[in-house]
């Protein structure tokens, strides 16, 4: 089955940019989406990935961004806010399988 | 503005079945452009999806291998909700369970439904 590996945590300076990153062998070949999940609330899906090509959902801020390549998909945030602090996971298809990353711990200090 | 609202126990013997339900609103159990999932959450599984039903030409599911053979995914037309049933329940079955709308990605979750596996 095909696995995916977030790091545990990743901290951020007020301000300044954030790359969350998601491993796989060969991931740049999958269409790898992206969930926001802040403490006691459901995840919120903060990118999503359509024919390669890395979107936005309605109220997601333009500083979200999604890049993906090789063995590694990247959640950038720039110009990071202290509501931005919350756990994020990455999700791909294995198959007719939903996989999700462990998730990642984002620190805004 | 569509919504998922869930509705089950929260407390489930062990041994016994676990039922949840998600009522839609502002869409469609059998959208041929939608599929409906449930997804758990507990701290040593982390997010783990169980499963999805959808409506092409046909009904069809898809199930994870881990509950494989426990699990079942059913859509209720007539109430436009879908449920789900978990058999032989252990204590490892206790988590926060969401329902969640998508076919490649999952746009729209319930709020969850912490079901706790104990006697």
């Amino acid at each position: 089955s095909y696995e995916v590996t977030q790091p545990l945590s990743v901290s951020v300076a007020l301000g300044q940019t954030a790359r969350i990153t998601c491993g796989g062998n060969n991931i740049g070949s999958r269409n790898v989406h992206w969930y926001q999940q802040k403490p006691g609330q459901a995840p919120v899906l903060v990118i999503y990935v359509i024919y390669s090509d890395s979107k936005r959902p309605s109220g997601i801020p333009e500083r979200f961004s999604g890049s993906n390549s090789g063995t590694t998909a990247t959640l950038t945030i720039s110009r990071a806010q202290a509501g931005d602090e919350a756990d994020y996971y990455c999700q791909v298809w294995d198959g007719s399988t939903a996989v999700f990353g462990g998730g990642t711990k984002l620190t805004v200090l | 503005q569509a919504q998922l609202q869930q509705s089950g126990p929260g407390l489930v013997k062990p041994s016994q079945t676990l039922s949840l339900t998600c009522a839609i609103s502002g869409d469609s159990v059998s959208s041929i452009s939608a599929a409906w999932n449930w997804i758990r959450q507990s701290p040593s599984r982390g997010l783990e999806w169980l499963g999805r039903t959808y409506y092409r030409t046909k009904w069809s599911n898809d199930y994870a291998d881990s509950v494989e053979g426990r699990i079942t995914i059913n859509p209720d037309t007539s109430k436009n909700q879908f449920s789900l049933q978990l058999n032989s329940v252990t204590p490892e079955d206790t988590a926060v369970y969401y329902c969640a709308r998508g076919v490649w990605y999952f746009d729209l979750w319930g709020r969850g439904t912490l079901v706790i596996v104990s006697s």
